[in-house]
């Protein structure tokens, strides 16, 4: 079964920076593209960044390119995203998912909150 | 980026009904379309992807079709537990983009 859980979320100010994880079993990690997807409270879901499998191909949305980066750990099935220079509009549950053939996202994580707020 | 514009905002129905989604896409995505299920305070969960193809484990009333700019999920006997939020996406370019969402409540 596969599983992805996420952790790393959390409370920081504008500004700040935060690291999330993406541990991931029930799969051979290093064969799938992962992706971060997130939902602001209330709102709809946005994607975020994507890796591929190897990490030779990186992507990621206008609105976090410069800030955040997209990276993974396959000897321990882990994949990050480093976020800097935290913005308001940056609140949102970011959920890790695998990136089928990099065009749907097929296996979710239970998703982690992040709260950017002074 | 491509625009997908999903109608209605929210479908009121009865367990038993037949549920039709409709997504509409700026330009066309060929057939790189998905749809996902959203319950509340979950995950969502991938449904439908290439328009069409059901994902491992998603029952059969659950059918997709459309190509191009015109896609629907139809939901043909609605079940208790599919009262939720359905979405479209589409990868037929970068980056990839969500509609707005319809609902579908129980009437």
């Amino acid at each position: 079964e596969v599983q992805l859980l996420e952790s790393g979320g959390g409370l920081v100010q504008p500004g700040g920076s935060l690291r999330l994880s993406c541990a991931a079993s029930g799969f051979t990690f290093s064969s799938y593209a992962m992706t971060w997807v997130r939902q602001a409270p209330g709102e709809g879901l946005k994607w975020v960044s994507a890796i591929s499998g190897n990490a030779g191909s990186i992507y990621y949305a206008d609105s976090v390119k410069g800030r955040f980066t997209i990276s993974r750990d396959n000897s321990k099935n882990t994949l990050f995203l480093q976020m800097t220079d935290l913005r308001a509009e940056d609140t949102a549950i970011y959920y890790c998912a695998n990136f089928l053939r990099l065009r749907f996202f097929d296996s979710w994580g239970q998703g982690t909150l992040v709260t950017v707020s002074s | 980026e491509i625009v997908l514009t999903q109608s209605p905002a929210t479908l009121s129905l009865s367990p038993g009904e037949r549920a039709t989604l409709s997504c509409r896409a700026s330009q066309s995505v060929a057939s790189y379309l998905a749809w996902y299920q959203q319950k509340l305070g979950q995950a969502p969960r991938l449904l439908l992807y290439d328009a069409s193809n059901r994902a491992t484990g998603i029952p059969a009333r659950f059918s997709g079709s459309g190509s191009g700019t015109d896609f629907t999920l139809t939901i043909s006997d609605l079940e208790p537990e599919d009262f939720a939020i359905y979405y479209c996406q589409q990868r037929v370019n970068w980056p990839p983009t969500f509609g707005q969402g319809t609902k579908v409540e129980i009437k």
